[in-house]
């Protein structure tokens, strides 16, 4: 079993529709999560942040968190197609390491 | 803030040689972290130091591979001898604080790094 799993993808869109990544994890242990977005070839950066249970929200992106499931997804409202991307699920784990998900390419369609 | 440095962008080598990658993290950072992404495997954490020293490098992948961070403005990560299945993007990030919301990981542009 991975340690981040996520869809692949891609996920298509349309634009202006809600885009829903989903991301789960085996360390029950972790306490930190992360969902990066990272342009083709550019290197990721961090959109959000989320370390308790529910739901925080930052502009048109809304991170969960569900602890006792393992779970942790983001909504992108009004996707744009400038929100085309790969979506990288980042977990901590031992307390120091950072572990990523193998991503998830979103294409919003015009 | 000119973000965190990586040289060379591109590196293209025979099997056999040694390559190294250079890194200059963000001022005042005192992690630094050496990830390597492949479409197979994703990205890998290598090795982290914590104030120039190394704090886990169980993600090296073999003894190929040795990183170093002489002082707090530089680290390098070294493959001798070099493999065709080192090929791969190699980014080096740096954090005041380890992957917190007000400190999060900045990435450097990476190294694709091609060995032939």
């Amino acid at each position: 079993q991975k340690e981040v799993e996520q869809n692949s993808g891609p996920l298509s869109v349309p634009e202006g529709a809600i885009a829903s990544l989903n991301c789960t994890y085996s360390d029950r242990g972790s306490q930190s999560f992360f969902w990066y977005r990272q342009y083709s070839g550019k290197s990721p950066e961090l959109i959000m942040s989320i370390y308790s249970n529910g739901d925080k929200e930052d502009g048109r992106f809304t991170a969960q968190l569900n602890k006792a499931s393992q779970y942790v997804s983001l909504l992108i409202r009004d996707s744009q197609p400038s929100d085309s991307a790969t979506y990288l699920c980042a977990v901590n784990k031992d307390g120091n390491k950072l572990v990523f998900g193998a991503g998830t390419i979103l294409r919003v369609k015009s | 803030d000119a973000g965190v440095i990586q040289s060379p962008r591109h590196e293209v080598t025979e099997m056999g040689q040694e390559v190294t990658l250079r890194c200059k993290p963000i001022s005042g950072h005192d992690y630094l972290f050496w990830y390597r992404q492949t479409m197979m495997r994703g990205l890998e954490l290598l090795i982290y130091f914590n104030n120039n020293v190394p704090i886990d490098d169980s993600g090296m992948p073999e003894d190929r591979f040795s990183a170093k961070m002489p002082n707090a403005s530089f680290s390098t990560l070294k493959i001798q001898p070099s493999e065709p299945r080192d090929s791969a993007v190699y980014f080096c990030a740096s954090s005041a604080t380890y992957g917190t919301d007000n400190s999060p990981l900045h990435f450097g542009n990476g190294t694709r790094l091609t060995v032939t």
